[in-house]
């Protein structure tokens, strides 16, 4: 069972557009929430996280929407650019166990054509 | 500072084998973890280790093991090796607190085939 859901699988974007990646999730333990850019050969790096205590979080481009009520957040990358292109995995954690262990949507490969 | 080191990147094995996949945190991180990566399934998490302890562990069978050293140097492994289990494996390490000020930081993962 998946406890995470993320869409769309892919994401095709012209250069400096908008990229919207939707994730939904049904444990309402989970408490944190980050989101993964992945380079082909390369491990999952931590690009921004949230809190559900917060609707919104942005660090450059990338801003995270939550809504806590919809159980949903999604990742919106602004003026997408080629190096953007790579796949994109949301999770959640419910922290408060004090374990690492992270629920993993099933990933959106983003292709931002220049 | 150095990152999440694994070796070996690469690993071809044949069905009923056995294979060690090793992992090097990154300096002063106590936690490490370990996930599956495959297409179909995507990332799931097979185990962590805080301390040299097991504190948690995903859904994998007993095939699937893992220790951590005083160092905090992690090895995982799989015996009696299935076709299934060809995936890229994936370690992560953090410093073992509270997930919010203590993100996970992955390596490159082992690619392992088994034929």
């Amino acid at each position: 069972q998946q406890q995470v859901k993320q869409s769309p699988q892919s994401l095709i974007v012209q250069k400096g557009g908008i990229s919207i990646i939707n994730c939904a999730y049904e444990n309402t333990a989970f408490d944190y929430f980050p989101w993964y850019q992945q380079f082909p050969g390369k491990g999952p790096a931590l690009l921004i996280a949230i809190r559900p205590d917060v609707s919104e979080k942005k660090e450059g481009r990338f801003t995270i929407s939550f809504n806590k009520s919809a159980k949903q957040f999604s990742l919106h990358i602004m003026d997408s650019q080629p190096g953007d292109s790579a796949t994109y995995f949301c999770a959640a954690q419910q922290s408060q166990t004090g374990a690492n262990n992270l629920f993993f949507g099933t990933g959106t490969r983003l292709t931002v054509i220049p | 500072k150095a990152g999440v080191t694994q070796t070996p990147r690469y690993l071809i094995k044949t069905r009923g084998q056995q294979v060690t996949l090793s992992c090097s945190p990154i300096s002063g991180h106590r936690s490490v973890s370990w996930y599956q990566q495959t297409p179909g399934q995507g990332l799931q998490f097979l185990f962590e280790y805080f301390s040299e302890t097991q504190r948690n562990k995903g859904n994998f069978p007993g095939r699937f093991s893992g220790r951590q050293f005083s160092n905090s140097r992690s090895e995982m492994n799989v015996s009696t090796l299935e076709l299934g289990d060809s995936a890229l494996y994936l370690c992560a390490s953090s410093l073992g607190g509270i997930a919010y000020n203590s993100p996970l930081h992955f390596g490159n993962g082992t690619r392992l085939t088994v034929t």
